[in-house]
This record gives structure tokens, sequence and C-alpha cells, in this order.
């Protein structure tokens, strides 16, 4: 069973703070990791990707990536209200997995409260 | 405008109803896939189509049968469904499941089964 782990929430941070998402997941073999940002409602829009060990960043985003210890971070920095959402991570199947198979986390709720 | 459109937005059905949930990308993508998303679950992968073919049917009941024309429209034909099948139904493309496999989904069709 490949399962990807993060916590629910919700995580409440003022605007202009730096909001932390976290994540783990259990197949080693997997290579390529996903954020995605989902507002009430509507659907999930990505955010970042990753394939590297060590951090990505776009603009305020930041995606720290560690094999070794199976987890991946999402950083924002300056916060805004505008970033509420639930943010979920997502995990490429690895070898056994069908190409493309994308395994998800319940998601993280963030708001940013101002 | 979203390169990945769902139609129908919305959708009320009774149970002995037939009805067809429709998805088409403007991306050129290769890989297409359908996603179920209940609340408080994970997004479960129910169907993935490389290239037209289909290479993972995730243990789906057989009243939710796909179809892919081609590589740019993906169909999901309903029927004889029940109230716990009533969920938000996502559709998502990717460059091919393999290299490329970041996803981007449309915006879903909500399902309603009475």
């Amino acid at each position: 069973q490949k399962e990807v782990e993060q916590n629910s929430g919700p995580l409440s941070v003022p605007e202009g703070a730096i909001a932390s998402l976290n994540c783990t997941y259990s197949d080693r073999g997997s290579q390529s990791f996903f954020w995605y940002r989902q507002y009430s409602g509507k659907s999930p829009e990505l955010i970042m990707f990753i394939y590297s060990n060590g951090d990505k960043e776009d603009g305020r985003f930041t995606a720290q990536l560690n094999k070794a210890s199976q987890y991946v971070s999402l950083l924002i920095r300056d916060s805004q209200p505008s970033d509420s959402a639930t943010y979920l991570c997502a995990v490429n199947g690895g070898r056994g997995s069908t190409l493309g198979r994308l395994y998800f986390g319940r998601g993280t709720q963030l708001t940013v409260w101002p | 405008e979203t390169g990945v459109t769902q139609t129908p937005r919305h959708l009320v059905m009774g149970m002995t109803n037939k009805k067809s949930l429709k998805c088409e990308q403007h991306l050129g993508h290769n890989a297409m896939y359908w996603y179920k998303q209940s609340a408080k679950k994970p997004l479960e992968l129910m169907f993935v189509y490389n290239f037209k073919e289909q290479t993972e049917n995730n243990s789906v009941p057989s009243r939710f049968s796909p179809e892919c024309p081609n590589s740019s429209h993906l169909f999901l034909h309903l029927h004889t469904l029940q109230p716990e099948d009533s969920a938000l139904y996502l559709c998502a493309s990717s460059q091919d499941g393999h290299k490329t496999p970041e996803a981007f989904f449309g915006q879903g069709t909500r399902l309603t089964v009475v």
C-alpha cells in the first residue's frame, strides 16, 4: 500500500508569516513530487513540483525534498489571505506502479488571517 | 480558459439513470485520468489512459465505464449508480505518464445521486 501522509490541519498563520506544510510518503521508489492548491469548491491547481533532493524555489513558494527521510515540504513565505486553501501533496508511483499514477494525501487546510 | 474542460459542471441523477461525463484537454497531452474526490478522503484514481490505451482500472465498479476515443477526449459513462457515488469527479491530463507526469485538472463535475 503506497501512502502519502499529511497533517490535516487546520494550519492557521498570520498574514506575512511563513506557512510550513509537510508530507511523508511510503514508497521509496517514488521519483516525482507535487504540491497542489485547492480552493473550496474548486479543482486542484498544480503549484510546485520537485524531482531532486534539496530545495526548489518559485516566487514565494519553496518545495523541499529529502528522499532519504521520505518527506517533502512546502514553505509559503509572506503568506497572504489569498493563500488560504487546502494543499495536497502528491507522489508519483515508483517501480511497479502504472506510469503517471499519482498518490495523493488528504490535504492540509491552511488559513491565513489578516 | 482552463486547458482541461469538463462538462457538465453539476449533475443530479437517479439511481436508474444513465449519464456521461465529458472531458476535453487542449494541452496536447497524451495521458488522461479520472479521479474521484469524496469528502474527507484523498483523491482516488479511477482510470488511466496513456496514448488512448487504458493502463489502469483501480478496482472501480463496473457501473463506471470509461471511454477514450482519442488523446484529447475522455468520457465516463455512468449507470445504476448508488448514493455513495455522489462526489466530485475530476479529469486530469499530463504530457505523458513517465517523463512529465505533472497532472493538470479540469474543474470537475459535482455528481449527486438521488
